[in-house]
C-alpha cells in the first residue's frame, strides 16, 4: 500500500533553513502531486505548496512565496520541502501528502509528520 | 484568496446523534470541497472529496452535500471512534486552503 516516510525531527535556530524529506512508496510516483502542510501547535492545518513530479513543477501558497522551495526526486520517488529564514512562528508539525490525482489536490496519503522546532 | 469558514467551531455531543457541520466558502468553488477528520498527534484522513463523493473505506454514516459557497458534513450516527476535529478544504487553480476546523466533542 501507498506509504510517505518523513524525516525525522528538527530544531533549528532563528534566521536558518531546514529540509524535510518525504520517501514514497507503494505507488507511481509521477502519477501524483505532493503537496506540504504544517500546523502549528493546537492550530489548524496550513497548506504551504505542492510538486507534480512528472513535471517538476512547484506552486506554492502567496504567504510562503520566495522562502519555501519543494524539489522531487523521481529516482528516489521523494521530495523535499525547505523553508528558510525561519522563525519562531514556523514551529509547527510539517506533513507532506499525496494528491488523489495530479488535477485535484484533495490528500487521500499523508506522511507522519516532522516536529520542526525553531528556537534560539 | 478563498477563505473557508467552518460553523460550529465546537460541538458537543453524544453516541448516536446525528450532526452537521457547515462550510462557508467566501465566493463559489463548485464542487471542489473536501472534508477530512484529525485525531490528536495524527495526520489529517480524507473522508469526502469533491463535495459529496466518499472515499474508499469510509464509513457510509458520513457524508457530504453543498455546492456553490455553502457545504455540509453530515454524520448520521456518531460512534466513539468520531469524535475528533474536523476540516474542510477548498481547491482553488494550483493551491487550496483549509477551514479553521471544528472540533467534536463527547458530550
Amino acid at each position: 500500500q501507498v506509504q510517505l516516510v518523513q524525516s525525522g525531527a528538527e530544531v533549528k535556530k532563528p534566521g536558518s533553513s531546514v529540509k524535510v524529506s518525504c520517501k514514497a512508496s507503494g505507488g507511481t510516483f509521477s502519477s501524483y502531486t505532493i503537496s506540504w502542510v504544517r500546523q502549528a501547535p493546537g492550530q489548524g492545518l496550513e497548506w504551504m505548496g505542492r510538486i507534480i513530479p512528472i513535471l517538476g513543477i512547484a506552486n506554492y501558497a502567496q504567504k510562503f512565496q520566495g522562502r519555501v522551495t519543494i524539489t522531487a526526486d523521481k529516482s528516489t520517488s521523494t521530495a523535499y520541502m525547505e523553508l528558510s529564514s525561519l522563525r519562531s512562528e514556523d514551529t509547527a508539525v510539517y506533513y507532506c501528502a499525496r494528491s488523489i490525482s495530479i488535477t485535484m489536490i484533495f490528500l487521500d496519503y499523508w506522511g507522519q509528520g516532522t516536529l520542526v522546532t525553531v528556537s534560539s | 484568496d478563498i477563505q473557508l469558514t467552518q460553523s460550529p467551531s465546537f460541538l458537543s455531543a453524544s453516541v448516536g446523534d446525528r450532526v452537521t457541520i457547515t462550510c462557508r466558502a467566501s465566493q463559489g468553488i463548485s464542487s471542489y470541497l473536501a472534508w477530512y477528520q484529525q485525531k490528536p498527534g495524527k495526520a489529517p484522513k480524507l473522508l469526502i472529496y469533491a463535495a459529496s463523493t466518499l472515499q474508499s473505506g469510509v464509513p457510509s454514516r458520513f457524508s457530504g452535500s453543498g455546492s456553490g459557497t455553502e457545504f455540509t458534513l453530515t454524520i448520521s450516527s456518531l460512534q466513539p471512534e468520531d469524535f475528533a476535529t474536523y476540516y474542510c478544504q477548498q481547491l482553488n487553480s494550483y493551491s487550496c486552503t483549509f477551514g479553521q476546523g471544528t472540533k467534536l466533542e463527547i458530550k
